[in-house]
């Protein structure tokens, strides 16, 4: 069965904190992506890496950077966390999508991360 | 820029009737996909349908069906006897073919709450 797992369910820091999200997913899937869901914003895209070491920007990387060392880890980092980054962060992974591919993206449980 | 938007921030139903939730998307990619997403209270998502711009028919998975007017840029979903479990958050996203073709870009939502 698909599986992505993320180390927290809940998470409560304090402002200025280095803060790690961790994601793991086992379908050995090339792509994998962090999201931030806020009420009323939908899922906005952080960064996502479609290889090993390769990341890319998505639409509000700022605050925050990203690491991928194995295939089947993904990291988020905040470097020194502010309140306005208190969010539910979803992790997603997918195969590498064929152009016209019909592939999903599977998702994790989220980490709700309340920075004080 | 791709966008997707979602209109209804809430929506209730009772147990046993259909329900639409809509979904207008822009882009100017003539190929893309379009995907629904249920989202419970435990906050996974859960991928429900997919549509691709060269579908001739709409798409339909068991109590699910997408009324998809390409002309519109509408993907409304429809679901069928609603159930008790069907209440959750509901997303419409997109993924554009010929342009970053990797990314998903979400609406903002609709909450459906089914009543007994």
């Amino acid at each position: 069965d698909v599986k992505v797992t993320q180390s927290s369910r809940y998470l409560v820091k304090r402002t200025g904190e280095k803060v790690f999200l961790e994601c793991v997913q086992d379908m050995d899937h090339e792509n994998m992506f962090w999201y931030r869901q806020d009420p009323g914003l939908g899922l906005r895209l952080i960064y996502f890496s479609y290889d090993v070491k390769m990341k890319e920007k998505g639409d509000i990387p700022e605050g925050y950077s990203v690491s991928r060392e194995k295939k089947e880890r993904f990291s988020l980092i905040l470097e020194s966390a502010s309140t306005n980054q208190t969010s539910m962060y979803l992790c997603a992974s997918s195969r590498r999508t064929a152009q016209f591919s019909t592939d999903t993206q599977y998702f994790g449980p989220g980490t709700r991360l309340t920075v004080l | 820029a791709q966008k997707i938007t979602q209109t209804q921030p809430g929506m209730f139903v009772q147990e046993k009737e259909a329900v639409t939730l809509d979904c207008t998307y822009d882009t100017s990619d003539p190929s893309y996909g379009l995907f629904w997403y249920k989202q419970p209270s435990s906050g996974e998502m859960i991928f429900l349908i997919y549509q691709g711009s060269y579908d001739q028919q709409n798409a339909t998975e068991g109590r699910y069906s997408l009324n998809f007017q390409k002309a519109r840029k509408s993907a409304n979903l429809v679901i069928s006897a609603s159930q008790l479990g069907d209440s959750a958050m509901y997303f419409c996203a997109m993924r554009e073919l010929n342009t970053g073709f990797q990314k998903l870009v979400f609406g903002t939502g609709t909450r459906l709450l089914v009543s007994p």
